[in-house]
């Protein structure tokens, strides 16, 4: 099984400031199909479902704000909040899809400084 | 509206069975996977089980296998987990997902209570 650990657990960030939370996969996601890496992020704000963020490692979902980015390959991959808003305290999730089961990191939690 | 909803929560007692239901409007998943994944109170998300489009694959978490089973109905747009010998620890609220290759819409979840 693929272990998606992330870090930090948790995150305090100024209003403004960059915002940045790391995943590490413990074996390559970069799917043979297209030679993408089948690494997602999810954003999950207290009794709401997990929304879809970012996919394929960087490609942003249609509607989330631009502030968002994903980078990444192989074992390692970044989320970024260029520059944070009040609304974007969440949890925040990587998930791998590469193969079942399809493992997701324990989560980090994001407040406001 | 792209709605998927999930039924059939409740309380049950250990050993007991439930089958939760997840309904599709405004959004076709017949041509997708679909996914169950769940979230133990104040934990992270665990994937559950996931069927491919015409239900001839399906994949499960370790903890589940032999227990839970993944089903669909492509004419009523609806996915289904039947989950048998239930635990303390299935507790969670499960969540149904259209998984296109990332799970881009998810249901609001239905609660599942293990106690005696």
């Amino acid at each position: 099984d693929i272990v998606m650990t992330q870090s930090p657990d948790s995150l305090t960030v100024s209003l403004g400031e960059r915002a940045t939370i790391n995943c590490k996969s413990s074996q390559s996601v970069l799917s043979s199909s297209n030679n993408k890496n089948s690494l997602s992020w999810y954003q999950q704000k207290p009794g709401q479902p997990p929304k879809l963020l970012v996919y394929w490692a960087s490609t942003r979902e249609s509607g989330v704000p631009d502030r968002f980015s994903g980078s990444g390959s192989g074992t390692d991959f970044t989320l970024t909040i260029s520059s944070l808003q009040a609304e974007d305290v969440a949890v925040y999730y990587c998930q791998q899809y590469d193969s079942p089961p399809y493992t997701f990191g324990q989560g980090t939690k994001l407040e406001i400084k | 509206e792209v709605q998927l909803v999930e039924s059939g929560g409740d309380l049950v007692q250990p050993g007991g069975s439930l089958r939760l239901s997840c309904a599709a409007s405004g959004l076709t998943v017949s041509p997708y996977w679909m996914a169950w994944v769940r979230q133990a109170p104040g934990k992270g998300l665990e994937w559950v089980a996931t069927v491919n489009q015409d239900g001839s694959a399906t994949y499960y978490v370790d903890s589940v296998k032999g227990r839970f089973t993944i089903s669909r109905n492509g004419a009523k747009n609806s996915l289904y987990l039947q989950m048998n010998s239930l635990r303390v620890e299935d507790t969670a609220v499960y969540y149904c997902a259209r998984q296109n290759y990332p799970f881009d819409h998810w249901g609001q979840g239905t609660l599942v209570t293990v106690s005696s």
